[in-house]
């Protein structure tokens, strides 16, 4: 019940594309959702955050889209560029500082 | 704001040995977590601290231990080090629950 399963485990798109990354979760107790990009050789960044009050949020070229009937969110970034090439992690939590990580998706843009 | 910091960044060890690793948080910040990043386990929570107190803790043996100071500033130390604790080891700053938290570059661990 603790668990956030991420998907796809990768994804390949063209420079302008949307890619979409997935995630859903189990537990009703999650109230925080934020969504991490990491580069290799560096920690995770925070990208954007969402909470259930609302379905959707923008910030720049990422947005989250948040079901909470369906228990899933997700993640789209807009007019993609090979710079967001990197692996991005969804997340959640319930009240705490604990995290629970997806599994993460490594996305490459190619140009 | 500079932003979390972490001390080392790279470190070798031999198994049996015990290590103690350093997080420096955004200032202003009082709570600090600490993952622990594996290509086959992913990110794992180890334990949160905040006012120098101990708040959360994940599924490690014991042998996982941390502290923090009245600055914030937190160490973790790993003793008995096994090869399967060789990871990238991250620390999290936060003003407190229910805010953003920020990583830092993390420390590698290698385990031989």
């Amino acid at each position: 019940q603790q668990q956030v399963k991420q998907s796809p485990q990768s994804l390949i798109v063209q420079k302008g594309g949307i890619p979409i990354i997935n995630c859903a979760y189990e537990n009703t107790a999650f109230d925080y959702f934020p969504w991490y990009q990491q580069f290799p050789g560096k920690g995770p960044a925070l990208l954007i955050a969402i909470r259930p009050d609302v379905s959707e949020k923008k910030e720049g070229r990422f947005t989250i889209s948040f079901n909470k009937s369906a228990k899933q969110f997700s993640l789209h970034i807009m007019d993609s560029q090979p710079g967001d090439s990197a692996t991005y992690f969804c997340a959640a939590s319930d009240h705490t500082d604990k995290l629970i990580f997806g599994t993460g998706t490594r996305l490459q843009v190619f140009p | 704001k500079a932003g979390v910091t972490q001390t080392p960044r790279y470190l070798i060890k031999t198994r049996g040995q015990q290590v103690t690793l350093s997080c420096s948080p955004i200032s202003g910040h009082r709570s600090v977590s600490w993952y622990q990043q594996t290509p086959g386990q992913g990110l794992q929570f180890l334990f949160e601290y905040f006012s120098e107190t101990q708040r959360n803790k994940g599924n490690f043996p014991g042998r996982f231990s941390g502290r923090q100071f009245s600055n914030s500033r937190s160490e973790m130390n790993v003793s008995t080090l096994e090869l399967g604790d060789s990871a990238l080891y991250l620390c999290a700053s936060s003003q407190d629950r229910d805010y953003e938290q920020y990583f830092g570059p993390g420390t590698r661990l290698t385990v031989t």
